[in-house]
């Protein structure tokens, strides 16, 4: 079954950038998503098909996706981007990534 | 959009429990459905699809021949029947919206409060 690789966690500095990276194998040709999830909260979709935001989420927020690594990168990253990130491709099955806990200092 | 699940609580190890998903504020007839579970502190895990007719559906092998996902489009409602529950199915169930009606290849773009299942052991 095809698996998807997050960092535990990512610190970044208030107003700073924060790059959470989703591994897999040839990740580039498949469609990525990213959640976020707040805590005690449902998740929240913030970037699908790699780069694409929906309506109601920043501009700080954007994508990538090329060869085996995908991105989810903050710009500026504030108190309130504090959750957990889930990166999302489907294969035979939908598959999550680990999570990665984003902590802004 | 806003969806409302339901039917969640404490069962013993190889009883049955039925989610419900109510739907409102979309064409819920013309979307899929999935069910996706998160365990306490864990990651999130998806369970199982189904298409906007009902029928096309998909499940996880965690949860193959135990679970049955079903919806009534005249109550814009979909269910998951779980049977034979494991004290690994013990976890907080979302439903969630996929932004087309295939169930395939999709993501998922509005997501329930989720409803907490515990199986004791």
């Amino acid at each position: 079954s095809y698996e998807l690789t997050q960092p535990l966690s990512v610190s970044v500095a208030l107003g700073q950038t924060a790059r959470i990276t989703c591994g897999g194998n040839n990740i580039g040709s498949k469609n990525v998503h990213w959640y976020q999830q707040r805590p005690g909260q449902a998740p929240v979709l913030v970037i699908y098909r790699d780069i694409n935001r929906p309506s109601g989420i920043p501009e700080r927020f954007s994508g990538s996706n090329s060869g085996n690594t995908a991105t989810l990168t903050i710009n500026r990253a504030q108190a309130g981007d504090e959750a957990d990130y889930y990166c999302q491709v489907w294969d035979t099955s939908a598959v999550f990534g680990g999570g990665t806990k984003l902590t802004v200092l | 959009v806003q969806l409302l699940e339901s039917g969640g609580g404490l069962v013993q190890r190889g009883g049955s429990l039925r989610l419900s998903c109510a739907a409102s504020g979309f064409a819920f007839s013309s979307y899929a459905i999935s069910w996706v579970r998160q365990a306490s502190a864990k990651g999130l895990e998806w369970v199982s699809v189904l298409s906007d007719s009902g029928a096309g559906t998909k499940y996880a092998e965690s949860v193959k021949g135990r679970f049955t996902i079903s919806r009534d489009n005249s109550k814009n409602t979909v269910y998951l029947q779980m049977n034979s529950l494991r004290a690994e199915d013990t976890a907080v169930y979302y439903c969630a919206k996929e932004p087309s009606g295939s169930g395939a290849y999709n993501w998922f773009d509005s997501w329930g409060q989720g409803t907490l299942v515990t199986v004791s052991s």
